[in-house]
């Protein structure tokens, strides 16, 4: 029982990079999401994804691109990498049940932009 | 000012004491609300969510939620050393299709 799986988990890239991170879930959840996590920021959307096919930008879109490539897959890709996206990157997948909107998690990305 | 606001901490309390994390918001509209516990170095796992006023209790947990006031908060009661983590408040407003995080209050129970 994987649940949703990032990689890579460690990633070091030069400024002017490019680079794209992967991300699965095996629960048949409709909606994913990108997130990045900085010091004292909390968790902030980059991008979500509600269902297959579609993509909407969140709180922090610019320099980064998605695909949903299907119902399991969800990447996340940074054309053009900056220091100022030198971050840790959670892939998350959510469902709607009895008990309320979940969301849940991937072990996360840490990603250093020299 | 931010949605959502946390005290960031540290909080420190001993073993055995309630720990009392607060999370204020800025949204009237919002109607979920969520508590998400993150150890250091791994992701977020969903811990407690509450919709109505007043006390929503799940073992140790009690999640407290004032709409009036805008404040949700979380009571951990006979707090042990495994406790000790970063909680994050999360909130969805009623048109947001995605939550809203704090930015997380850093919690230390000492044995």
């Amino acid at each position: 029982n994987a649940g949703v799986t990032q990689t890579p988990k460690f990633q070091v890239l030069k400024t002017g990079q490019s680079m794209t991170l992967q991300c699965a879930q095996d629960m048949n959840h409709n909606s994913m999401y990108w997130y990045r996590q900085d010091p004292g920021m909390g968790l902030r959307l980059i991008y979500y994804s509600a269902s297959e096919g579609t993509t909407d930008k969140g709180e922090v879109p610019n320099g980064y691109n998605v695909s949903r490539l299907n119902k399991r897959e969800f990447s996340l890709r940074l054309e053009s990498a900056a220091p100022s996206q030198t971050s840790v990157y959670f892939c998350a997948s959510s469902e709607v049940g009895g008990e309320g909107e979940k969301l849940f998690f991937g072990s996360g990305t840490q990603l250093s932009v020299l | 000012q931010k949605e959502v606001e946390q005290n960031s901490g540290p909080l420190s309390v001993p073993e055995g004491a309630i720990a009392s994390l607060n999370c204020t918001y800025s949204d009237r509209g919002s109607q979920s609300f969520f508590w998400y516990r993150q150890y250091s170095g791994k992701s977020p796992e969903l811990i407690m969510f509450i919709y109505s006023n007043g006390d929503k209790e799940d073992g140790r947990f009690t999640a407290q939620l004032n709409k009036a006031s805008q404040y949700v908060s979380l009571l951990i009661r006979d707090s042990q050393p495994s406790d000790s983590a970063t909680y994050l408040c999360a909130v969805k407003s009623g048109s947001a299709r995605q939550l809203t995080f704090g930015s997380g209050t850093q919690l230390t129970v000492l044995p």
